[in-house]
């Protein structure tokens, strides 16, 4: 069993729609981290929190809108998205040093129609 | 610039046979870390092995075996006796440190079916 879980496995909303990915980890780590994963490719890093402060967005629009609300919980906020959205959206979480493996969650496989 | 090469886009392999992926990488830093992950279908990145730069020791787990060479910038995963429940796509990293948290560099993956 995965120890970082995620909500929901699937979700299909429209263009329109406001819908948001969770995210929760009880390992004790500092770092976590969301990522995209299109159909045979490798994951593409979109936002790291590191102690609950976002060290890192990776350019990603505006439409995608992450929030770490404790240690533990990590969402991401989604709000019109277009089709080319759909995709894999993978959480990690991961010690705060350098060389620590990242733990990943079994990921939300996400449809924009 | 921090990059990851796998070569090998697809390999296709009958049950019980030896199968070696490659992954050849690229970085300026003196310490590095390099990881291997296996997705099977489900989705869910699993972690499988961390090395550090000054460890070239290889190292074997089961019927899985890493060979750390960094005369050549290689960190090759070789699968002994395959088994169909190891197909899954498998990924090569490298850590690119960022304060209080990692970046991994990816390498395009290798897709492995073992067929019975």
């Amino acid at each position: 069993d995965t120890e970082v879980t995620q909500t929901p496995k699937h979700l299909v909303m429209g263009m329109t729609n406001k819908k948001s990915l969770k995210c929760e980890q009880h390992m004790g780590h500092r770092a976590m981290y969301w990522y995209k994963q299109k159909a045979k490719k490798p994951p593409e890093l979109m936002f790291v929190y590191s102690y609950e402060k976002l060290s890192i967005n990776e350019s990603v629009p505006s439409r995608f809108s992450p929030e770490c609300p404790n240690s533990s919980l990590l969402n991401l906020h989604l709000h019109a998205l277009q089709p080319e959205d759909s995709a894999l959206y993978l959480c990690a979480s991961s010690q705060g040093q350098r060389g620590s493996p990242l733990h990943f969650g079994n990921g939300t496989r996400l449809t924009v129609t | 610039a921090q990059k990851v090469t796998q070569a090998q886009t697809e390999i296709s392999v009958v049950e019980k046979e030896d199968v070696t992926l490659d992954c050849v990488y690229e970085t300026r830093d003196t310490t590095y870390y390099l990881f291997w992950y296996k997705q099977p279908p489900s989705g869910e990145l699993v972690f499988l092995i961390r090395r550090n730069s000054f460890d070239e020791q290889n190292e074997i787990s089961g019927r899985y075996s890493w060979n750390f060479q960094k005369s050549t910038s290689s960190f090759n995963f070789t699968i002994t006796a395959s088994q169909v429940v190891d197909s899954a796509v498998y990924f090569c990293a490298l850590s690119e440190g960022i304060q209080g948290a990692q970046k991994l560099v990816f390498g395009q993956g290798t897709r492995l079916t073992i067929n019975p």
